[in-house]
């Protein structure tokens, strides 16, 4: 069984500044993919950021970063320059052959 | 534009009654899945399929069924053996079966509101 998990329901930053979302992960694969997600308030899910596991390079997608602590099973999401826009539910999710897990989420919250 | 279509937006069920929800997309992905969303918390997974015709049961099937007879489609039924169906519906599709299964993002629809009357 593989298990994703998201130790902080809820977080705020104010605008301009930098944030990191926590993400752990447990996993037997040795070939697996990690995503973020992010879904605002109007509802539709999208895809934020992708990490595969092989690689030893952190994904980087303009503001938004990851830290992959692959010994650690750690895959944390660094959002610099926080945004209006980037308020939303933000989902950790581990993929591999056959199964795609998701965390419980982050609600994150940028206050002007 | 390519996506993923889901239909309705809103639903009642009444008691006893089974719901279909309609899930449709012209992305040409091979997998889709139904997951379900409950307040505040994150997505169950009810059935998923990689291929025509054949599908597998998530960690929530119970009270759902599912068919998958169209490379596009993928609906859902709420049956009236689900006794807590009140919750947000999500479809998802990717790209890649077998090996890749799993390690393609999911894009996702809009969602399905089922609430019970």
């Amino acid at each position: 069984a593989q298990t994703v998990t998201q130790s902080q329901p809820e977080m705020s930053v104010q605008e301009a500044e930098t944030v990191t979302l926590s993400c752990t992960y447990d996993t037997s694969e040795n070939n697996y993919y990690l995503f973020w997600y992010k879904q605002p308030p109007s509802r539709q899910m999208i895809l934020v950021i992708r990490q595969e596991a092989y690689k030893q390079q952190n994904a980087t997608e303009n503001r938004f970063s990851v830290n992959f602590q692959k010994a650690a099973k750690s895959f944390s999401l660094k959002i610099s320059d926080s945004q209006l826009g980037d308020t939303a539910m933000y989902f950790c999710a581990l993929g591999s052959a056959g199964k795609s897990t998701f965390g419980d989420g982050t609600t994150l919250t940028v206050k002007p | 534009d390519g996506g993923i279509t889901q239909s309705p937006k809103y639903l009642f069920r009444k008691e006893g009654q089974n719901v279909t929800l309609s899930c449709e997309q012209n992305l040409n992905h091979d997998a889709m899945y139904w997951y379900r969303q409950d307040p505040g918390q994150g997505l169950r997974l009810i059935y998923y399929s990689q291929i025509v015709n054949d599908f597998q049961k998530g960690d929530i099937a119970e009270g759902y069924s599912v068919s998958r007879e169209k490379k596009e489609s993928f609906p859902l039924t709420v049956t009236s053996a689900q006794k807590n169906p009140t919750a947000f519906y999500l479809c998802a599709s990717s790209i890649g079966t077998g090996p890749l299964f799993g390690n393609q993002p999911q894009h996702f629809g809009d969602g399905t509101r089922l609430s019970i009357l």
